[in-house]
């Protein structure tokens, strides 16, 4: 079993509509999670950061997390074509310190 | 505030050849990690330093290998290139505080190519 396991997509959706991105993990005592972002060609930008159960908002992106299922997800409202993106979820192992998995990622693509 | 400056941006290398990548991670940042990514595998957890010292490790041949200066400054090294260590080697700094501040923050990466 993958330690952080993403659909790999694409994922398409029509401009202006919500894109939900889902993970899953199996590490069950990870604290850390987050979401970047990246752009071909292009070093993953941190979009989010969750680290209690429950919903996070910051903007048109909302972050949920239930370490119950070990599940993150990343909603995206009002999706425009410039979120076309590969979307990696990132959960910090229990290891003490700093040891960030990424899952493989999901292609988004909004089309206009 | 720089971010995270990784040098060199290209290289181009010949299998058996080593190579050295340099990564200054964000002022104040204390932990520094690497990750490989390709194609096929995607981001690929190398290792992490944290005051000089390798904290985490990933699953990697003993020809990857790094070190962190007193200024936090990371390099890594890679012996005996195979062609398979063609990909693009990310640096990612961490403020690190007690606690759950482990938000990463990646530079622009080092393009190897092993021809």
């Amino acid at each position: 079993q993958k330690e952080v396991e993403q659909n790999s997509g694409p994922l398409s959706v029509p401009e202006g509509a919500i894109a939900s991105l889902n993970c899953t993990y199996s590490d069950r005592g990870s604290q850390s999670f987050f979401w970047y972002r990246q752009y071909s060609g292009k070093s993953p930008e941190l979009i989010m950061s969750i680290y209690s159960n429950g919903d996070k908002e910051d903007g048109r992106f909302t972050a949920q997390l239930n370490k119950a299922s070990q599940y993150v997800s990343l909603l995206i409202r009002d999706s425009q074509p410039s979120d076309s993106a590969t979307y990696l979820c990132a959960v910090n192992l229990n290891t003490g310190g700093f040891k960030t998995i990424f899952g493989a990622g999901t292609r988004l693509f909004v089309k206009a | 505030k720089a971010g995270v400056t990784q040098t060199p941006r290209y290289l181009i290398k010949t299998r058996g050849q080593q190579v050295t990548l340099s990564c200054s991670p964000i002022s104040g940042h204390r932990s520094v990690s690497w990750y490989q990514q390709t194609p096929g595998q995607g981001l690929q957890f190398l290792f992490e330093y944290f005051s000089e010292t390798q904290r985490n490790k990933g699953n990697f041949p003993g020809r990857f290998s790094g070190r962190q200066f007193s200024n936090s400054r990371s390099e890594m090294n890679v012996s005996t290139l195979e062609l398979g260590d063609s990909a693009l080697y990310l640096c990612a700094s961490s403020r690190d505080q007690q606690g759950l501040d482990t938000e990463a923050f990646f530079g622009q990466g080092t393009r190897l190519t092993v021809v």
